[in-house]
């Protein structure tokens, strides 16, 4: 079965810091995203990628930017971070052919 | 563009009792079907999926949906319900060409009385 990591699962942050949030695959899967979860909103998607150096804005893209340097490696940025950024976030491969996702198991960022 | 409204975001139901959890979607083109199920304090998991052939799809653990093209549905439902079971449910939808990135529904929060 894929592996999705994210690197940390529990994050405390100051306003206006430089967060990075890390996600690692061990397959060769081309699309990976990252989804921030909200109580009574959902999934929603802040940024995807579907190759090495490619990346796409999603519903919700202010205030992150994101970083795929290696294929397995799809990385999260807060540029200043926000107590309005305190969330769960969440990053996913996809299956080539059954376009379902595997998830990591989150990190929970609170920004203080 | 694809959207997805699960129409109750919390579901109180006894043991052993019936549930179905309501799940819409809305989409110019054809699509492939996904319930996710968050147990507490743990990550998202697929439960079951349609993606083409037979409108009803079955779960290893007894959940079953049954995709509705007319009415744009795709509701879960399971006979009797666990303790178990007490989770959150996601629905998701993509379209079967081209990004075929997901649009999730808001969730809804099944919650298994004794």
């Amino acid at each position: 079965d894929v592996k999705v990591t994210q690197s940390s699962r529990y994050l405390v942050k100051r306003t206006g810091e430089k967060v990075f949030l890390e996600c690692v695959q061990d397959m060769d899967h081309e699309n990976m995203f990252w989804y921030r979860q909200d109580p009574g909103l959902g999934l929603r998607l802040i940024y995807f990628s579907y190759d090495v150096k490619m990346k796409e804005k999603g519903d919700i893209p202010e205030g992150y930017s994101v970083s795929r340097e290696k294929k397995e490696r799809f990385s999260l940025i807060l540029e200043s971070a926000s107590t309005n950024q305190t969330s769960m976030y969440l990053c996913a491969i996809q299956d080539r052919v059954s376009g379902g996702y595997t998830f990591g198991s989150g990190t929970r960022l609170t920004v203080v | 563009a694809q959207s997805v409204t699960q129409l109750d975001s919390q579901v109180p139901v006894f043991e052993e009792a019936p549930v179905e959890l309501r799940c819409n979607y809305s989409s110019s083109v054809s699509v492939y079907l996904f319930w996710y199920v968050q147990y507490p304090n743990q990550g998202l998991q697929l439960l079951l999926k349609y993606l083409s052939g037979s409108t009803l799809v079955e779960s290893i653990n007894g959940f079953e949906a049954e995709f509705n093209k007319s009415q744009t549905s795709f509701h879960l439902r399971k006979p009797s319900v666990h303790i178990s079971d007490t989770a959150e449910y996601f629905c998701a939808v993509s379209e079967n060409q081209g990004a075929q990135k997901l649009v999730f529904g808001q969730g809804t929060r099944l919650t298994i009385n004794p």
